[in-house]
């Protein structure tokens, strides 16, 4: 199994331009999600999908669209990057989204923008 | 909102001693509590759960606590060694799924 897989590793943009961060999972989780990692800020959440078709906001969604057509895919697209969203991102996945299971996390996607 | 506070952002220890990390938090009441642990360049890795209703937890050199009346959970690795350097991170979550918050993480430098 290849667990959670991320593309890019790295990405630069400039303001303005659109990119989308792809997610995938091989161990049909229904719970997958984004988050992105800033220094001294932890993990925050951005979007979550607890099955295919349906997706919801987390923490800090502003700028970023999702969507879930497959159980196996949950790609992150950001609309027009900022450099606000300079940031680590990473994809996780878990059997669901209670505390009772474990996240399985990506390898992530570190994005500049300029 | 709620809060988590992870004791400080960095912890230097001698190898062979006991370190302990301490995670706090307020406005939640989890019924799980989760440790990570965080590799640099590297997704975060699940290490230990321990539920609201249970005191402690251990797994080989590994043992978590778990305090709901002081909104606190312990993590603690016996007998550390230079491998065990790392970010560890605590983390939240309930029964429904849609609140599962991570705590900002503690450094952990284990010296030879």
């Amino acid at each position: 199994n290849a667990g959670v897989t991320q593309t890019p590793k790295f990405q630069v943009l400039k303001t303005g331009q659109s990119m989308t961060l792809q997610c995938a999972q091989d161990m049909n989780h229904e719970y997958m999600s984004w988050y992105r990692q800033d220094p001294g800020m932890g993990l925050r959440l951005i979007h979550y999908s607890v099955g295919a078709g349906i997706t919801d906001q987390g923490e800090v969604p502003n700028g970023y669209n999702v969507s879930r057509s497959t159980t196996e895919d949950f790609p992150l697209r950001l609309l027009s990057a900022a450099p606000s969203q300079t940031s680590v991102y990473f994809c996780a996945s878990s059997y669901s989204g209670t505390g009772s299971n474990e996240q399985f996390f990506g390898p992530g996607t570190r994005l500049t923008v300029l | 909102s709620q809060k988590i506070e992870q004791n400080s952002e960095a912890l230097n220890i001698q190898e062979g001693k006991t370190a302990t990390l301490t995670c706090n938090y307020t406005n939640y009441s989890p019924a799980y509590l989760q440790w990570y642990r965080q590799d640099p360049g590297r997704g975060p890795v699940f290490l230990l759960l321990i539920r609201e209703n249970e005191k402690e937890k251990r797994k080989e050199r590994l043992k978590v606590t778990f305090d709901t009346t002081l909104k606190q959970s312990l993590f603690h690795i016996t007998a550390s060694q230079p491998a065990d350097s790392a970010t560890y991170l605590c983390a939240l979550g309930d029964n429904y799924g849609q609140n599962f918050v991570f705590g900002p993480g503690t450094r952990l430098s284990v010296l030879p």
